[in-house]
C-alpha cells in the first residue's frame, strides 16, 4: 500500500521557472526521502530529510518536512528540461528499512 | 563504478509460467531490496536482506512469490505460476549496510509482461 500522496500528480512548466511538488504521508517517520524516476526505469536518491530536521537544501534543491502536518515539500528552482521526470517521496519508519513510496508527482519543463 | 545491474530488463511470459529476475548489487553492499511498480504508481516493497538473510519478506504479495540471496551477493527474485497482475516493473536496489538513512541505490528494473 502506498503511504503517502503526492500532489498535483502532474505540473508542467516553462524552463526557468520553479516546480513545488508535495507529499503526505500517514503514520510517524524516521526521515523522508525524495527520488526522481526517469522514462518508469531506475530510481534516483535525491535527498534525504530527518524527522528532526525542518529543512533541507542541495544544489537547486529545498526539501521541507512539518511533522506535525505530516508533510513535505520538493522545490526545484531555475528548472531546466533535464529535470523532466517523475518525482517520488518514500518514507522511512524507525525498525523497518523498507521505503514506502508514494504515487509520484509527473514534472514536464518545457523548453 | 559498476551501480546495481538487473536481468533481464524485459520478460515476457504466459500465464501460468515460471520466472526468474535476476539482481548484482553494488559490490560491498550487504542490505538487497526488491520492489514492485505498476504503471503509474510508486514502487511497493517486496522483501529485504541483510546478508543471506531474509529480514523482511512482509510485502511478499503471497507464496508463489521467493527470493533467494544464498551468498550474500546476487539475489534472484522467483515467481511461480505467473498471473497477469504480476506485469509489473521489478526494481532492485541495495544499500550499505541496511542503516534506516542509508541511501538505496536503485537499479534499471525488470519489465515483467505476463500474457
Amino acid at each position: 500500500s502506498q503511504q503517502g500522496e503526492e500532489d498535483p500528480q502532474a505540473l508542467s512548466i516553462q524552463e526557468g521557472e520553479n516546480a513545488t511538488m508535495n507529499c503526505s504521508y500517514k503514520t510517524s517517520i524516521n526521515n523522508l526521502q525524495w527520488y526522481r524516476q526517469n522514462s518508469g526505469r531506475g530510481l534516483v536518491h535525491l535527498i534525504l530529510i530527518r524527522s528532526n530536521e525542518r529543512e533541507k537544501h542541495s544544489g537547486r534543491l529545498r526539501v521541507t518536512l512539518d511533522t506535525s502536518k505530516k508533510s513535505s515539500s520538493l522545490l526545484i528552482t531555475a528548472s531546466r528540461a533535464a529535470d523532466t521526470a517523475s518525482y517520488f517521496c518514500a518514507t522511512g519508519i524507525t525498525g523497518r528499512r523498507a521505503l514506502t513510496f508514494g504515487s509520484g508527482t509527473r514534472l514536464q519543463v518545457q523548453p | 563504478g559498476a551501480g546495481v545491474s538487473q536481468t533481464p530488463s524485459n520478460k515476457v511470459t504466459e500465464k501460468g509460467k515460471y520466472v526468474e529476475l535476476r539482481c548484482d548489487p553494488i559490490s560491498g553492499h550487504t542490505a538487497l531490496y526488491w520492489y514492485r511498480q505498476s504503471l503509474g504508481q510508486g514502487p511497493e516493497f517486496l522483501i529485504y536482506f541483510q546478508g543471506t538473510g531474509a529480514a523482511d519478506d512482509s510485502g511478499l504479495p503471497n507464496d508463489r512469490f521467493f527470493a533467494v540471496r544464498p551468498e550474500g551477493s546476487v539475489s534472484t527474485l522467483k515467481i511461480q505460476r505467473t498471473e497477469r497482475g504480476d506485469s509489473a516493473v521489478y526494481l532492485c536496489a541495495s544499500s550499505r549496510s541496511g542503516g534506516a538513512t542509508d541511501t538505496q541505490y536503485f537499479g534499471p528494473g525488470t519489465r515483467l509482461t505476463v500474457l
